[in-house]
């Protein structure tokens, strides 16, 4: 089974609009962080925002929030008053405690493609 | 330097070659990671170092793919006898558990990535 899925491949949306991009995921672990980046075409993956399991809040940073809905395994990521320089693909990824440990071993989705029209 | 380095951006070689791809994170980062992300692929783990030590090499492919970290700053992926299918772009990154706003979340800063393409 897939650990974290992105179910749309490509996005549009209009500038100045908001988005959200999809992502739900898959563990048995209570405790995991959930990531979302963005890569744009140069190929450098842009941290964005980070949602631990157990935040009783929604993280939010700037244009970004997470909507985490723990008991639906969902993390998706809204992007707020979107801009031309958003357009890029956007991963998200989660990481497990694996029995106490939280280094970096991050499971990423596939990926969505956002391309945003002026 | 302010960010991770990885070089080289680019390489061509041709199959059953060996290649070295170089990292350089961001100083003081004490964790490094390798990643290889195919064409339409999210990035797949492969290996950690924590130091100078691989903690956890369990997403290397096959016994032609190593990786060393020897002084605990700059690391070296390398691959032996290449193959059409090693064909990808190998991202390093390096993470600090000092970041305060995310502590906890152990944040990966990746660099721009190594684009192999094995003819």
């Amino acid at each position: 089974a897939q650990k974290i899925t992105q179910t749309q491949p490509g996005m549009f949306v209009q500038e100045k609009e908001a988005v959200t991009l999809d992502c739900t995921y898959d563990t048995s672990d209570p405790s995991y962080g959930l990531f979302w980046y963005k890569q744009p075409s140069s190929g450098e993956m842009i941290f964005l925002i980070y949602q631990g399991s157990y935040d009783q809040q929604n993280a939010t940073e700037g244009r970004y929030s997470l909507n985490f809905q723990k008991a639906r395994k969902s993390a998706n990521l809204v992007i707020s008053a979107s801009q031309l320089g958003d357009s890029a693909m956007y991963f998200c990824a989660m990481r497990e405690a694996a029995g106490g440990t939280s280094y970096g071993k991050l499971t990423f989705g596939q990926g969505t493609i956002l391309t945003v029209h002026p | 330097g302010a960010g991770v380095s990885q070089t080289p951006s680019n390489k061509v070689t041709e199959k059953g070659k060996y290649v070295e791809l170089r990292c350089d994170p961001i100083s003081g980062h004490t964790a490094l990671y390798w990643y290889r992300q195919s064409l339409g692929q999210g990035p797949e783990f492969l290996i950690y170092f924590q130091g100078t030590g691989a903690a956890d090499d369990s997403g290397l492919p096959n016994d032609r793919f190593f990786a060393v970290r020897p002084e605990g700053s700059v690391s070296t992926l390398k691959i032996q006898r290449t193959e059409r299918g090693d064909s990808a772009v190998y991202l390093c990154a390096s993470s600090s558990s000092g970041q305060e706003r995310y502590s906890g979340a152990n944040v990966l800063t990746f660099g721009a990535g190594s684009r192999l393409t094995v003819l």
